[in-house]
């Protein structure tokens, strides 16, 4: 089965950029999602096809793969962004979840 | 708008098969290009996706779990249903249905933009 490999956690000062980072093998072949999901809630996507923000999400957020690697960053980070954040890659067989970083706004 | 919401029981003995149930509105499960798919998330732990189920019938599931799992729609109900054997204490976990969005070939992936509020099942005796 894909796996990919997250940082357990990330720590960024407000108003700083933070970045997760996801690796996973040929990575960049696949199509990354980003979600961030908050204590007692449902995961919510904030990065789709690598670099795309749904509708209502904030320009702050943005993502980037290449290579082996993909790339969460949050530019001019809030206290509201210290959540829990999963990378997803689909590749065709079924959706894999990184296991998952905690972002810590210090 | 598009919701979903997870129905099943919240306790479930070991060796028990659990089954959830997925309810939807909002969008058809015959549109080209809409899935729905089980996630699962045991406490304090990374999500899981257990198995998906797309517009025409095809199904993906998790390879450690394909054994044990089977998903089904019934698209006139707006329903997608997941039975889960011989449950066991691991698996103790809240449930998530989620709706998925490809293109028709599924070569590109828009990636789960809806959840449901999951549902909590405990396995014990």
């Amino acid at each position: 089965s894909y796996e990919l490999t997250q940082p357990p956690s990330v720590s960024v000062s407000p108003g700083q950029t933070g970045s997760i980072t996801c690796s996973g093998e040929t990575l960049v072949n696949k199509n990354v999602c980003w979600y961030q999901q908050k204590p007692g809630q449902s995961p919510v996507l904030v990065i789709y096809q690598d670099s795309k923000r749904p509708l209502g999400i904030p320009e702050r957020f943005s993502g980037s793969t290449s290579g082996n690697t993909a790339t969460l960053n949050i530019s001019g980070t809030q206290a509201l962004d210290e959540a829990d954040y999963y990378c997803q890659a689909w590749d065709s067989s079924i959706e894999a979840f990184g296991g998952g970083t905690k972002l810590t706004v210090l | 708008q598009i919701t979903l919401k997870e129905s099943g029981p919240t306790l479930v003995k070991p060796t028990q098969t659990l089954t959830l149930t997925c309810s939807f509105s909002g969008f058809s499960l015959t549109t080209s290009g809409v899935g729905v798919g089980w996630i699962r998330q045991p406490p304090g732990k990374a999500l899981e996706c257990l198995a998906l189920i797309f517009w025409n019938d095809d199904r993906r599931y998790s390879p450690s779990l394909k054994n044990r799992v089977t998903i089904t729609k019934d698209t006139s109900k707006n329903q997608v249903v997941l039975s889960m054997t011989n449950m066991d204490p691991v698996d103790t976990a809240t449930y998530y249905c989620a709706h998925a969005a490809f293109n028709w070939n599924y070569i590109k992936y828009y990636g789960m933009d809806v959840w449901g509020q999951g549902t909590t099942v405990t396995v014990s005796s």
